[in-house]
């Protein structure tokens, strides 16, 4: 059964307008959450990561994501978007299991962002 | 630095050869993990490893093998009978300790079948 779910494979905004990228996941546990970004032939960076301390997370480059847990989701934000932000964006979660409780991650399938001038 | 270093950057592989990837983290990290990335299939888990020799299959192992005699590196090996190999690969590790486990990735090797 999969885990992630990005709602979206492909997004595409203007620059200087809001940004959002949609995550569900499911889970029988309380897992930990993250956003990572990749920009093309490039390794995975870090953007934010939910740790149960808060549920709106602010991380790098502006963005910010919401965990809903009575909705099961993690969704991404941006209140306004950058040339730079064009790139493929993973939600990817650990924990969701008893067998993977101690860290293996799943990835949504990601979404593309194209930003427009 | 502390990071993951992978290499090469990009290999080419001859039908039927067997070629391995290298990925060396320096961040005292206990698991590592190896992805394979296609276009538009996100990242699958090849294998990973909890500890020093100890490693488990992910949900695409058949034709890569891999091997951990030091917790500092996890090189993984595409043999002659992994059928498609040609694409990204990525390294990463991470601490499973606590609400944290964020990982860190590698920048990645790609591979080319000739």
């Amino acid at each position: 059964a999969q885990s992630v779910t990005q709602l979206d494979s492909h997004v595409s905004v203007s620059e200087g307008t809001p940004v959002l990228l949609r995550c569900n996941y499911s889970s029988s546990y309380s897992p930990s959450l993250f956003w990572y970004v990749q920009h093309p032939n490039k390794g995975l960076q870090l953007l934010l990561k939910y740790t149960s301390a808060a549920t709106l997370v602010k991380g790098i480059n502006g963005f910010e994501a919401e965990f809903k847990k009575s909705e099961t989701s993690f969704h991404l934000t941006k209140p306004s978007a950058h040339m730079s932000d064009a790139a493929e964006y993973f939600c990817v979660v650990s924990g969701t299991t008893a067998t993977d409780s101690w860290g293996k991650l799943q990835f949504g399938a990601g979404t593309q962002v194209v930003v427009t001038p | 630095d502390g990071g993951i270093t992978q290499s090469p950057k990009y290999l080419f592989r001859k039908e039927g050869q067997n070629v391995t990837l290298s990925c060396e983290q320096n961040l005292n990290h206990d698991a590592m993990y190896w992805y394979r990335q296609d276009p538009g299939q996100g990242l699958r888990l090849i294998y990973y490893s909890q500890i020093v020799n100890d490693f488990q299959k992910g949900d695409i192992a058949e034709g890569y093998s891999v091997s951990r005699e030091k917790k500092e590196s996890f090189p993984l090996t595409v043999t002659s009978a992994q059928k498609n190999p040609t694409a990204f690969y990525l390294c990463a590790s991470s601490t499973p300790l606590g609400d944290s486990t964020e990982a860190f990735f590698g920048q990645g090797t790609r591979l080319t079948v000739v």
